[in-house]
């Protein structure tokens, strides 16, 4: 039973680069999340999904790109890396809205 | 959007204290209000959550309020122990916001450090 797997764990990126952050859920959960955590710092909304071919923006949605073609993977795409994106990066997954939010282990992602 | 605003950011006790984390929300709309605890280098992980049709929940050490008239709910941690130490995050969840906008959305606090001492 892997829930929700993200990869890499570790990434280093130099300014200018692009990088696609992986996650996929095995648990066929309709709503998907990307956060980033910043140190000593709370978890802010990148992009979600209610469903296949359904996106929308969060809090903090510049300098990234997702797309959600099936429901298990919902891939976080960073164009043109910036130190401003070094974080933690989580995926999490529900079933329906009123549920518990399941949490990737994480993706530690320094630009420099 | 959605505004979820906790306080306090830091929250020092000894153990077997009580502690209580308070949080605020701005979508009237927002109906699922869960709380999360993070470990250190962990992802965070649900400990308990509330229903807007319920104004209170309870599971062994650990209870939620709700109040939906002033939009607040609060955490509270009772007989602390030092493994409670840890980050702890409120959320709430919004089936659609203005315009119907926000659907699905779920917003975080900012988190509140806890410490406990022996």
């Amino acid at each position: 039973n892997a829930g929700v797997t993200q990869t890499p764990k570790f990434r280093i990126l130099k300014i200018g680069q692009s990088m696609t952050l992986q996650c996929t859920q095995d648990m066929n959960h309709n709503y998907m999340y990307w956060y980033r955590q910043d140190p000593g710092m709370g978890l802010k909304l990148i992009y979600y999904s209610v469903g296949a071919g359904i996106t929308d923006k969060g809090e903090v949605p510049n300098g990234y790109n997702v797309s959600r073609s099936t429901t298990e993977d919902f891939p976080l795409r960073l164009e043109l890396a910036a130190p401003s994106q070094t974080s933690v990066y989580f995926c999490a997954s529900r079933t329906v809205m009123n549920t518990e939010a399941f949490f990737g282990q994480g993706t530690r992602l320094t630009v420099v | 959007g959605e505004n979820v605003e906790q306080h306090p950011s830091t929250l020092s006790v000894q153990e077997g204290d009580s502690a209580v984390i308070k949080c605020t929300y701005s979508d009237s709309a927002s109906n699922y209000f869960p709380w999360y605890k993070q470990e250190l280098g962990k992802r965070p992980q649900l400990i308990i959550d509330i229903r807007s049709n319920v104004g209170e929940k309870k599971d062994q050490r650990i209870a939620v309020t709700l109040n939906k008239t002033a939009k607040h709910f609060s955490l509270h941690i009772t007989e602390t122990q030092p493994e409670d130490s840890a980050v702890y995050f409120c959320a709430a969840s919004t089936p659609s916001g203005a315009g119907g906008t926000s659907y699905g959305k779920l917003t975080f606090g900012q988190g509140t450090i806890l410490t406990v001492h022996p």
